[in-house]
């Protein structure tokens, strides 16, 4: 069966420390992956979405970033943290344009 | 482009009485629609989906929606809710033809109290 990691599960950061989030997906290969915020007390958002190895596509403007290095790794960075990109990040596969199975998600505080 | 809206910021029922979360969506296009549950600090579950076929689509935990092309809308129903289904609930639409990008709406509070 196929599961989904993320990590780190908490993270606090100081305004204009870098960040980087990893997901990573085992049991399926050539996944769809995405990337959501969901911010406190709002739905989630899609971030970025890719479809293959280094193929990114960015949904909003934003100060983040993402990079798929291998087949199931998906990684969320930022040079620099905004306290705007505190919330809860979550992670998503789709073998396709089929369903969407989330991760664990990680929530991030940025002070 | 696609839109969902769900009507009902917060619920609170009792304990065995049945609920009903509302889900009305937007499209120019056919759409898959789909019923998530967050609980406190965890990911989506996957509810149920609606992809095509009837349009009474059952999920877990005892829930179910109905799908109503006429009036666009997808709500979900359980007929007698436990504490245990207190949670956010989020609708999401995407569209039949593309990546699988999803529009979720702002989700529901559900509170089942004793």
């Amino acid at each position: 069966s196929q599961t989904i990691h993320q990590w780190p599960a908490t993270l606090v950061q100081p305004v204009g420390s870098p960040l980087s989030l990893e997901c990573t997906v085992e049991g399926t290969s050539n996944p769809n992956l995405y990337w959501y915020r969901q911010a406190a007390g709002r739905g989630l958002q899609l971030l970025f979405y890719s479809v293959g190895i280094g193929q990114i596509s960015s949904e909003v403007p934003q100060n983040l970033s993402a990079s798929r290095p291998q087949d199931r790794q998906f990684i969320l960075s930022s040079k620099k943290l905004l306290l705007s990109d505190s919330g809860f990040y979550l992670c998503a596969w789709s073998k396709g344009r089929e369903t969407q199975y989330f991760g664990p998600g990680t929530r991030l505080l940025v002070l | 482009a696609q839109s969902v809206t769900q009507l009902d910021s917060q619920v609170s029922v009792f304990e065995e009485a049945p609920v009903e979360l509302r889900c009305n969506y937007s499209s120019s296009v056919s759409v898959y629609l789909f019923w998530y549950v967050q609980y406190p600090n965890q990911g989506l579950q996957l509810l149920l989906k609606y992809l095509s076929g009837s349009t009474l689509v059952k999920g877990i935990n005892g829930f179910e929606a109905e799908f109503n092309k006429s009036q666009t809308s997808f709500h979900l129903r359980k007929p007698s809710v436990h504490i245990s289904d207190t949670a956010e609930y989020f609708c999401a639409v995407r569209r039949s033809s593309n990546t699988g990008k999803l529009i979720f709406g702002q989700g529901t509070t559900l509170q089942v109290k004793p």
